[in-house]
């Protein structure tokens, strides 16, 4: 079935340096792939997606490109703040699965 | 434009009781999905409803039913609990379903408390 695998951390980075989440899947058929942020106490909000092979999403400084030839979705920012602390899932559907396959989430706490 | 509302918020039950969690869309979406968060499994998949049928179901017990209403406003219940339902249960809006590239919309949660 579907899955999709990615570091769980927590990772700790200081602020302004580079970050890379990665991101690898298994899917039948031809899936898209998301990336969501968790703040504490909050439900999850839509970070970037792309729908097809070689494209890439970005937003808020944020960008991830859908490799489908390595089945890999790599999310990364050039430079972090403390404000981009939370909880990052990467998720994808359309593949065999119903519904939005789910990471196990990467914490990431970016200290000043 | 409101986004996804859940309620309650919290809510704290004793094994063997039931309980019914609401979820009321963006105004327009007819999808409503909800998804249950829990430390050791993670985000899983619980079920889909669409202009008021089911259209999708995850790998869960018969104790998770769900109904959606005319107006796209969706509810959860789940019966005889069990500790193990405690967790964080998300519900997700989007327009045309949870296939392919349709955003799914999330709401803050409930968090359920089985003691």
């Amino acid at each position: 079935g579907d899955s999709v695998t990615q570091m769980e951390g927590p990772v700790t980075l200081s602020e302004e340096a580079f970050l890379t989440i990665n991101c690898t899947y298994t899917a039948t058929g031809y899936p898209s792939l998301f990336w969501y942020v968790q703040y504490p106490g909050e439900g999850l909000q839509l970070l970037l997606k792309a729908t097809k092979a070689d494209d890439k999403g970005s937003n808020k400084g944020f960008e991830a490109t859908y490799r489908k030839e390595t089945t890999s979705f790599h999310l990364e920012k050039g430079s972090v703040q403390v404000s981009d602390s939370a909880v990052y899932f990467c998720a994808l559907s359309g593949g065999g699965a119903d519904g939005l396959t789910f990471g196990k989430g990467t914490h990431l706490i970016i200290q000043p | 434009k409101a986004g996804v509302t859940q309620t309650p918020r919290y809510l704290i039950k004793t094994r063997g009781q039931q309980v019914t969690l609401s979820c009321s869309p963006i105004s327009g979406h007819r999808s409503v999905s909800w998804y249950q968060q829990t430390p050791g499994q993670g985000l899983q998949f619980l079920f889909e409803y669409f202009s008021e049928t089911q259209r999708n179901k995850g790998n869960f017990p018969g104790r998770f039913s769900g109904r959606q209403f005319s107006n796209s406003r969706s509810e959860m219940n789940v019966s005889t609990l069990e500790l193990g339902d405690s967790a964080l249960y998300l519900c997700a809006s989007s327009l045309y379903g949870t296939s392919g590239y349709n955003e799914q919309f999330f709401g803050p949660g409930t968090r359920l408390t089985v003691l």
